[in-house]
């Protein structure tokens, strides 16, 4: 069976304090990783997708990475409106069913 | 473009009750795909359907049922409450793409507390 797990549970950052979430996943054939960030109580809001180990994506102060058993999503420089959940998912190839991680929860204080 | 929209945004119902909930997929969409949220367990697959087909299911209990129309719209159903059942209900459209999904797009939920 899949699994997604996610660290840590929660991040409390300085504004301008880089730093970085991990996802560990097992899954028998990888299709697609995602990554989404989840305000409370809104529906979670697609980042990334990364396909093959070795991968790298960017969007403003956000980089994800791709290895064969873990995602990394690095956070440069936050600011405050980066504060939200970030979950992690997976999908495989064969059976197609999205996984998701339980989240991190990151805060970042000005 | 349009987003993912689910209605209703808040619901309350009584144990033992049934409820219905809506999802319209963002145009040319294709794939839709239920989730349910809670803090204990985070976000937990319920299906997908696919040009009308469940295509793939979770692992919850027959009193969850879903059905895709010819246009994507999407209806999710759920008999005989329980307490449990409270939480928030997601639905997710993709563009799929010679048999697998890309990434999914969400929409805002559904607030389902059942007293």
């Amino acid at each position: 069976e899949d699994q997604v797990t996610q660290s840590p549970e929660a991040l409390r950052l300085q504004e301008g304090e880089s730093s970085s979430l991990n996802c560990s996943y097992t899954v028998s054939g990888l299709r697609g990783l995602f990554w989404y960030r989840q305000d409370p109580g809104k529906g979670p809001e697609f980042l990334f997708t990364l396909y093959s180990a070795g991968e790298e994506k960017e969007k403003e102060r956000l980089k994800a990475t791709l290895t064969k058993k873990e995602s990394f999503l690095h956070i440069t420089a936050p600011k405050p409106e980066d504060s939200a959940t970030y979950l992690c998912a997976v999908q495989d190839r064969g059976y197609q069913k999205v996984t998701f991680g339980t989240g991190t929860k990151l805060q970042v204080i000005p | 473009k349009a987003g993912v929209t689910q209605t209703p945004r808040y619901l309350i119902k009584t144990r033992g009750q049934q409820v219905t909930l809506s999802c319209s997929p963002i145009s040319g969409h294709r794939s839709v795909s239920w989730y349910q949220q809670t803090p204990g367990q985070g976000l937990q697959f319920l299906f997908e359907y696919f040009s009308e087909t469940q295509r793939n299911k979770g692992n919850f209990p027959g009193r969850f049922s879903g059905r895709q129309f010819s246009n994507s719209r999407s209806e999710m159903n759920v008999s005989t409450l329980e307490l449990g059942d409270s939480a928030l209900y997601l639905c997710a459209s993709s563009w799929d793409r010679q048999g697998g999904n890309t990434e999914a797009f969400f929409g805002q939920g559904t607030r389902l507390t059942v007293v």
